[in-house]
């Protein structure tokens, strides 16, 4: 079993859906959590951390369920712009590693 | 204003040719990472190191070499012994993990 695991889709969605990603992780006593987006070509960047209580940062909420392992990214209303692959990232327990999952690829259409 | 900065952006290598990727950072981060991307793929881990004058193998060392002779620093060798170097290779640092890591623009490798 992969410790990070993501459905590599795409999910091919219309302008202004609501779209949702889960990943589930292996080690349940990981630590930190994360939501990367990479654009087609281009390096990863940082969306946002997961947070327990969870956290919304304007159209994407991200949560985090301990008991299930698994995270979610939530993106609402969704822009042409939001296309890309969504990595969903693990920091290990002895804190010094991230995992990188697959990556969930994001199609937006007009 | 701070940043990681790979080059070059796009290098291609004989067979039998080694070649060094370069990963430099300003952020005074102390630990620096190799991945390769292979298409459609996730990130692999090649090498990483948590502290100057010491790195660890990752999960696909063989066939790549680094060195950590400053902070700044942390290139990337692709040997000959990597028998399918073609990827898309990109260098991260971290400050610690909490944060998450800053990755550079990458370099796209190819043989040819």
């Amino acid at each position: 079993r992969k410790e990070v695991e993501q459905d590599p889709g795409p999910f091919n969605v219309p302008e202004g859906a609501t779209v949702a990603f889960n990943c589930t992780y292996s080690n349940s006593a990981s630590q930190s959590f994360f939501w990367y987006r990479q654009d087609c070509r281009k390096e990863p960047k940082l969306l946002m951390s997961v947070y327990s209580s969870g956290n919304e940062d304007g159209r994407f909420t991200a949560q985090l369920n301990r008991a299930s392992q698994y995270i979610s990214l939530l993106i609402r209303d969704s822009k042409l712009s939001d296309s890309a692959t969504y990595l969903c990232v693990v920091r290990n327990n002895a804190g010094n590693m991230l995992t990188f999952g697959g990556g969930t690829r994001l199609m937006v259409k007009p | 204003d701070g940043g990681i900065t790979q080059s070059p952006k796009y290098l291609f290598r004989k067979e039998g040719q080694n070649v060094t990727l370069s990963c430099e950072q300003n952020l005074n981060h102390d630990a620096m990472y190799w991945y390769r991307q292979d298409p459609g793929q996730g990130l692999r881990l090649i090498y990483y190191s948590q502290i100057v004058n010491d790195f660890q193998k990752g999960d696909i060392a063989e066939g790549y070499s680094v060195s950590r002779e400053k902070k700044e620093s942390f290139p990337l060798t692709v040997t000959s012994a990597q028998k399918n170097p073609t990827a898309f290779y990109l260098c991260a640092s971290s400050v610690g993990t909490v944060y998450g890591y800053t990755f550079g623009s990458g370099t796209r490798l190819t043989v040819v």
